[in-house]
């Protein structure tokens, strides 16, 4: 079985605070693993992927993530938000087939 | 860059009725699928499609059908409505097969039924 969990269901920083949006998976293959960003009223757009590559991934708009087998975490980073950056974020993991797995999503709040 | 559009942003329709969310992509992917989306609980995979006329079910297709006639178009039926059926849905499409790919989405639907 394979399942996704973020810790947080909000997270709130200042704008030019780093970010830090974890993610924990369970999954008996090796997997491979998404973020999503969701801005209000518009799908999920890719933000990075992880498929057994290099262990840190970078992705669009500075942020990512590292994936830690050992902590079966993938938690996602960025130096300094910004205001734009205020969103839902998923983290995704797909086993072995087209089953993906979301998380129940983490909204970030940017203060000025 | 793959565009994945869904008919109706926004759609009110009453208890009973049959309606249809539809779904095109441009891009020759193989797999499409329908989600929903409620507060906390994520995304719900209802129904997916790896190719024409194929249809799997996923986590909840209860209240819910699907038709793939062409492999661009994928449609989702809604047979007799009802108010826990109100929700953001959303369509998203992949390339091929295997987990390596990622899910390309559209803008979602917002469906309230009254």
């Amino acid at each position: 079985a394979q399942s996704v969990t973020q810790l947080d269901s909000h997270v709130s920083v200042s704008e030019g605070t780093p970010v830090l949006l974890r993610c924990n998976y369970s999954s008996s293959y090796s997997p491979s693993l998404f973020w999503y960003v969701q801005h209000p009223n518009k799908g999920l757009q890719l933000l990075l992927k992880y498929t057994s590559a290099a262990t840190l991934v970078k992705g669009i708009n500075g942020f990512e993530a590292e994936f830690k087998k050992s902590e079966t975490s993938f938690h996602l980073t960025k130096p300094s938000a910004h205001m734009s950056d205020a969103a839902e974020y998923f983290c995704v993991v797909n086993m072995n087939n087209n089953d993906m797995r979301f998380g129940a999503g983490t909204r970030l709040t940017v203060k000025p | 860059d793959v565009k994945v559009t869904q008919s109706s942003r926004y759609l009110v329709k009453r208890t009973g009725e049959k309606v249809f969310l539809e779904c095109v992509q441009d891009m020759d992917h193989e797999n499409m699928f329908w989600y929903r989306q409620d507060p906390g609980l994520g995304l719900r995979l209802i129904y997916f499609s790896y190719d024409v006329k194929m249809k799997e079910k996923g986590d909840i297709p209860e209240g819910y059908s699907v038709s793939r006639e062409k492999k661009e178009r994928f449609s989702l039926i809604l047979e007799s409505a009802s108010t826990n059926q109100t929700s953001m849905y959303l369509c998203a499409s992949t390339l091929g097969q295997g987990n390596r790919q990622p899910q390309h989405f559209g803008d979602g639907t917002r469906l309230s039924i009254l």
